[in-house]
């Protein structure tokens, strides 16, 4: 088993780029989510998807975009690239929060590292 | 939004001795979560809370949920080295709340242990 596998790995882009921050997780999860994590600021929550087609914005939406037109994927897009957005980004999963217990664990991708300089 | 207090920020200890931390809320959560994060990887469940006063243990993690349910701990007793890392506590809100299905992160508690 996989589990939630985040590419690339690092990256660094130019103001004003575009990339994609691929995530794909095979352990058929309805939720997924996108966090980003600064020093001494925890993990702030990007986007998130209840199910395929369905997707809603975080803590920290603006400057990002998100689709879910699988299960397995939750790709996250930059369209212009900010230094603000200077950050490691970590994909996770689960299945239903709340539904029954245990359903709340979280399975974390192990981050992608992006600089924009 | 909920937010959620996390402290210390640091911490530097001796192997064997113990560690607490903490979080508090403003605001109720329904869950309470503890996660640790080594270096380069992605943060990993260690302990999950479920009812008000509730104590769990996982090794020598021993994690409460406050009566109020705004606040949780965690302690690390006889600590070894292998417990360096970053410690997140996170909040599961409210069923019907706006913030349900999400979790609330706290800022992390980094753990340095010198051998």
């Amino acid at each position: 088993n996989a589990g939630v596998t985040q590419t690339p790995k690092f990256r660094i882009l130019k103001i004003g780029q575009s990339m994609t921050l691929q995530c794909t997780q095979d352990m058929n999860h309805n939720y997924m989510y996108w966090y980003r994590q600064d020093p001494g600021m925890g993990l702030k929550l990007i986007y998130y998807s209840v199910g395929a087609g369905i997707t809603d914005k975080g803590e920290v939406p603006n400057g990002y975009n998100v689709s879910r037109s699988t299960t397995e994927d939750f790709p996250l897009r930059l369209e212009l690239a900010a230094p603000s957005q200077t950050s490691v980004y970590f994909c996770a999963s689960s299945y239903y929060p709340g539904q029954s217990e245990k359903n709340e664990k979280l399975f974390f991708g192990s981050g992608t590292q992006l600089s924009v300089l | 939004g909920q937010q959620l207090n996390q402290s210390p920020q640091s911490m530097f200890i001796q192997e064997g001795e113990d560690v607490s931390m903490n979080c508090t809320s403003s605001s109720i959560f329904n869950t309470w979560l503890w996660y640790k994060q080594d270096p380069g990887e992605g943060p990993v469940l260690l302990i999950a809370l479920y009812k008000a006063g509730e104590l769990t243990s996982n090794g020598r993690l021993t994690a409460q949920f406050g009566i109020t349910r705004k606040d949780s701990f965690l302690n690390i007793s006889a600590s070894i080295p292998s417990d360096v890392g970053i410690y997140f506590c996170a909040g599961l809100g409210n069923a019907g709340g706006t913030s349900y299905g999400k979790l609330t992160f706290g800022q992390g508690t980094i753990l340095t242990v010198h051998p």
